[in-house]
């Protein structure tokens, strides 16, 4: 039982443009939701995060967006970097410690 | 280094050995998560700890893992006559407050390898 999609295993994009991320969720007790990011051999960095009272939370580059009537939340990156290339995880949370994360989404920035 | 620290980074048992990963949460933070990825998968929720006491386990395994976090000294993820399926990352978080529940600070992953 997959509570956080993300659908697309693999994303590839060039510098300087703008990269989605997609997320889509099933359950309705989450209430916090975040995106980790993760190089080869690294443990998650946290990068961003939105409350589901917001439908927008902005952070430099970095753009989360949250529809909960879909159920759905995207990440924007512009403008992508070559250093942005790593996997991406979705994440959620009901109000507690205990995360559930999407399988992730591997992104590629090519210069 | 302030952050999560791990170790072994790299572990390799043959099946029926025992496995002990080692984590020591970043300085002034008594919270503890471990998480596990399996390949081709997310992290899953495996255990939360505070010093000396389990406070949920509903990720763990019931039956040859085991996980502690004493006064003195690293959290402990502890697995028995390890499997070929125990074979995967695990990861070790901390937050000073539980509340801080969204950002947690992760090591670097111990990858268990059950031959």
């Amino acid at each position: 039982d997959q509570q956080v999609k993300q659908n697309s295993p693999s994303l590839s994009v060039q510098e300087g443009r703008i990269s989605i991320l997609n997320c889509d969720y099933t359950n309705s007790m989450f209430d916090y939701f975040l995106w980790y990011k993760k190089y080869p051999a690294e443990g998650p960095t946290f990068l961003i995060s939105i409350s589901s009272i917001k439908d927008k939370n902005e952070d430099g580059r970095f753009t989360v967006f949250l529809n909960k009537s879909a159920k759905h939340l995207s990440l924007h990156i512009v403008p992508s970097q070559p250093g942005d290339s790593a996997v991406y995880f979705c994440a959620a949370s009901g109000s507690n410690y205990k995360l559930t994360f999407g399988k992730g989404t591997l992104l590629t920035v090519n210069p | 280094n302030a952050g999560v620290m791990q170790n072994p980074r790299h572990l390799v048992r043959r099946r029926g050995q025992e496995a002990r990963l080692r984590c020591s949460p970043v300085k002034g933070h008594s919270h503890v998560y471990w998480y596990r990825q399996l390949p081709e998968e997310g992290l899953k929720f495996m255990v939360y700890l505070q010093k000396e006491n389990i406070i949920d386990e509903s990720g763990m395994p019931k039956e040859r893992f085991s996980a502690e976090f004493p006064k003195e000294g690293p959290s402990i993820l502890r697995i028995q006559q390890v499997v070929r399926g125990d074979s995967a990352a695990y990861f070790c978080a901390s937050s000073r407050d539980p509340s801080d529940y969204g950002e947690l600070f992760f090591g670097e992953g111990s990858r268990l390898t059950v031959l």
